[in-house]
């Protein structure tokens, strides 16, 4: 079974506070996602990454940074977060291909005060 | 044009029901399809995979249409179980994989 873990299920932080979430996946996984999920807008691609140390921009990347430095964990980093990054947060990973299916962690739900 | 359309629901339906989802999809390029399901408060699971032959798991079933580009997903018989927000997803492979979700439809079956 796929196990994709995230650091925290909810987080309350600060605004301007630097924020890291960790993902961590078992799988030996190429690919790993990160999303964020929001009523009405449904889920929204921040970053991803297809290698360790490669990473690549999403649909919505703005304020946000992200770093993979081992296969298997990828972090997603809010340098300064803001009350409009009040969220749901979804870690994915993937082994890739064209058929690919992505397999979630359980979320983080973070609230920006 | 949305990349990933679907009905906006919710659907309220009673047990033992047959109900029908749709999703229409914009890019011609996509090359795989799929049906997660979300509970609430949970993350998005796999269903199943679409296929243009159409599958069938059990009491779901899903149907792909290329040339329509239309994904069905059929519920027979719906248990309370099924309650929960039904997601499409669509791969378009551009070396990399990534998934475009439609924003879900919600069915609550109710006793």
């Amino acid at each position: 079974d796929v196990k994709v873990t995230q650091s925290s299920r909810y987080l309350v932080k600060r605004t301007g506070e630097k924020v890291f979430l960790e993902c961590v996946q078992d799988m030996d996984h190429e690919n790993m996602f990160w999303y964020r999920q929001d009523p009405g807008l449904g889920l929204r691609l921040i970053y991803f990454s297809y290698d360790v140390k490669m990473k690549e921009k999403g649909d919505i990347p703005e304020g946000y940074s992200v770093s993979r430095e081992k296969k298997e964990r990828f972090s997603l980093i809010l340098e300064s977060a803001s009350t409009n990054q009040t969220s749901m947060y979804l870690c994915a990973s993937s082994i890739g291909g064209s058929r690919d299916t992505q397999y979630f962690g359980p979320g983080t739900r973070l609230t920006v005060l | 044009r949305k990349e990933v359309e679907q009905d906006p629901g919710p659907f309220n339906v009673p047990e033992g029901a047959t109900v029908a989802f749709n999703c229409t999809y914009s890019n011609s390029a996509s090359q795989s399809f799929f049906w997660y399901r979300q509970d609430c408060r949970k993350e998005p699971k796999l269903l199943m995979s679409v296929y243009s032959s159409g599958n069938e798991d059990g009491r779901f079933t899903a149907q792909l249409n290329r040339a329509s580009q239309y994904i069905s997903l059929l519920i027979r018989d719906s248990k309370l179980s099924d309650s929960a927000t039904y997601l499409c997803v669509v791969n378009i492979f551009r070396g990399y994989s990534t998934l475009t979700f439609g924003k879900g439809t919600m069915l609550l079956v109710s006793p």
